[in-house]
């Protein structure tokens, strides 16, 4: 692996279903992302994390729920999806700092995985 | 939640054309000011991260400037190129996460 991965590439599912997509990056970045990416609204931050075993939430984190139980993967998990978690999602990473805490780094960029193209019917 | 704004939401311009588009952002609590490039079925990728007020960044034809004290960076493409067209998104670096525009969408005609 190099760089950061999704699967799937594109899923169709029925709604009422469960869904995770999978996202792991192989560069030691603490810090990992979800977005959803829709028609007009550019990248919408879903959850994110700053380190292992910590999460937090973004501007749409309704319906979603993420884990963060090691450093490479950041699995995003719909319970039940419905028609208007029709979108594509994209997973990102960013190096952080350590200060007193690990945290994001503001000045690092985020690298993006090839994202995921989800359809709920 | 922080108001990142980019405009115009979408431009055509002529191959050779010249062209430049605007994010605006909070002025206070500044950290960085990023800029990303995000050709259709790809992935976003970095173009400049700007940290200090009068930065200038360039990347081949490609420029952007910040301004911190009024809360805008602008991005400068010379002589556009067909392969310039993507959506140019900016965001806005925080600690713990990342404040991103909707983005401008280029498209360069040849």
């Amino acid at each position: 692996i190099a760089g950061i991965t999704q699967a799937p590439t594109s899923q169709i599912l029925a709604a009422g279903r469960r869904m995770t997509l999978r996202c792991t990056q192989d560069m030691r970045h603490n810090a990992m992302y979800w977005y959803r990416q829709d028609l007009g609204l550019g990248l919408r931050l879903i959850h994110y994390s700053n380190t292992a075993g910590t999460t937090g939430k973004g501007e749409v984190p309704d319906g979603y729920s993420v884990s963060r139980a090691n450093t490479d993967d950041f699995p995003l998990t719909l319970a039940s999806a419905v028609p208007s978690q029709t979108s594509v999602y994209f997973c990102a990473s960013s190096a952080g700092v350590l200060a007193g805490v690990l945290y994001s780094s503001p000045y690092n960029e985020q690298f993006f995985g090839p994202g995921t193209r989800l359809t709920v019917l | 939640i922080l108001n990142v704004e980019q405009s115009p939401q979408s431009l055509h311009v002529q191959e050779g054309d010249s062209t430049n588009f605007t994010c605006s952002f909070p002025s206070s609590n500044f950290y960085a000011l990023h800029w990303y490039r995000w050709e259709t079925a790809k992935s976003p990728e970095a173009l400049f991260v700007m940290t200090l007020n009068g930065d200038e960044k360039k990347k081949g034809r490609i420029s952007a400037t910040l301004n911190t004290k009024e809360g805008y960076s602008y991005l400068y493409i010379k002589g556009s190129q067909p392969e310039d067209s993507a959506t140019y998104l900016c965001a806005l670096g925080n600690a713990g996460k990342s404040t991103f525009g909707d983005g401008t969408t280029l498209t360069v005609k040849p």
